[in-house]
């Protein structure tokens, strides 16, 4: 059981736009940043969004994240089927002292 | 452009203690200003963080609760990499074990930027 909760799958069409939600508490979103990752198989995970909202050189800007209070939400539009991956949210928890992730969200591009 | 390089055994058996190594290269694991962690993905717990290791004038490990009597991750400054050991290990520890750098200003406002490549370690007589 994950600390952060995530929906397990999202799928759209190519060309479409999806959001990935994340929520949380008071402990780890809402008073810490998130940041998002992509985890393809066979391949090292890549940082997509820091600072809640802030992509890294090279990720292009068709990856969005915002926050609102104890909830973070990644958008992802210009589908691709390079993007069929697992995506991740994390933060960190002061109550826990730990970093904790969401349970991963399967996208499916059709 | 720093880089990540794991080693290690795959396979360990019920029981015994599971060792990984991350080589960094670009960086150094006594700088100030990152924390050098290991974190692992399964299909059942998806990404769980383990523990990490930095140097703020000495030495700090930090450690999850739910692995915290059985872990050891530890700096080798004269091979700039750091490890994990993992003792006792049960099936439930088969996943995907990856190092990454955790950067930023602190105050919960870090990230975890790059990652290695990943060791599937499975736990298996």
């Amino acid at each position: 059981q994950s600390v952060l909760t995530q929906p397990p799958s999202v799928s759209a069409a190519p060309g479409q736009k999806v959001t990935i939600s994340c929520s949380g508490s008071s402990s780890n979103i809402g008073n810490s940043f998130v940041s998002w990752y992509q985890l393809l198989p066979g391949t090292a995970p890549k940082l997509l969004i820091y600072d809640n909202n802030k992509r890294p050189s090279g990720i292009p800007d068709r990856f969005s994240g915002s926050k609102s209070g104890t909830s973070a939400t990644l958008g992802i539009t210009g589908l691709q089927t390079g993007d069929e991956a697992e995506y991740y949210c994390g933060t960190w928890d002061s109550s826990l002292s730990a970093w904790v992730f969401g349970g991963g969200t399967k996208l499916t591009v059709l | 452009q720093v880089q990540l390089q794991q080693s290690g055994l795959g396979l360990v058996k019920p029981s015994q203690t599971l060792s990984l190594t991350c080589a960094i290269s670009g960086d150094s694991v006594s700088t100030n200003s990152a924390a050098w962690n290991w974190i692992r993905q399964s299909p059942s717990r998806g990404l769980e963080w383990l523990g990490r290791t930095y140097y703020r004038s000495k030495w700090y490990n930090e450690y999850a609760v739910s692995v915290k009597s059985r872990i050891m991750i530890n700096p080798d400054t004269s091979k700039n990499q750091f490890s994990l050991q993992l003792n006792s290990v049960t099936p439930e520890d088969t996943a995907v074990y990856y190092c990454t750098r955790e950067i930023g200003p602190g105050n919960g406002r870090n990230w975890f930027d790059p990652w290695g490549q990943g060791t599937l370690v499975t736990v298996s007589s």
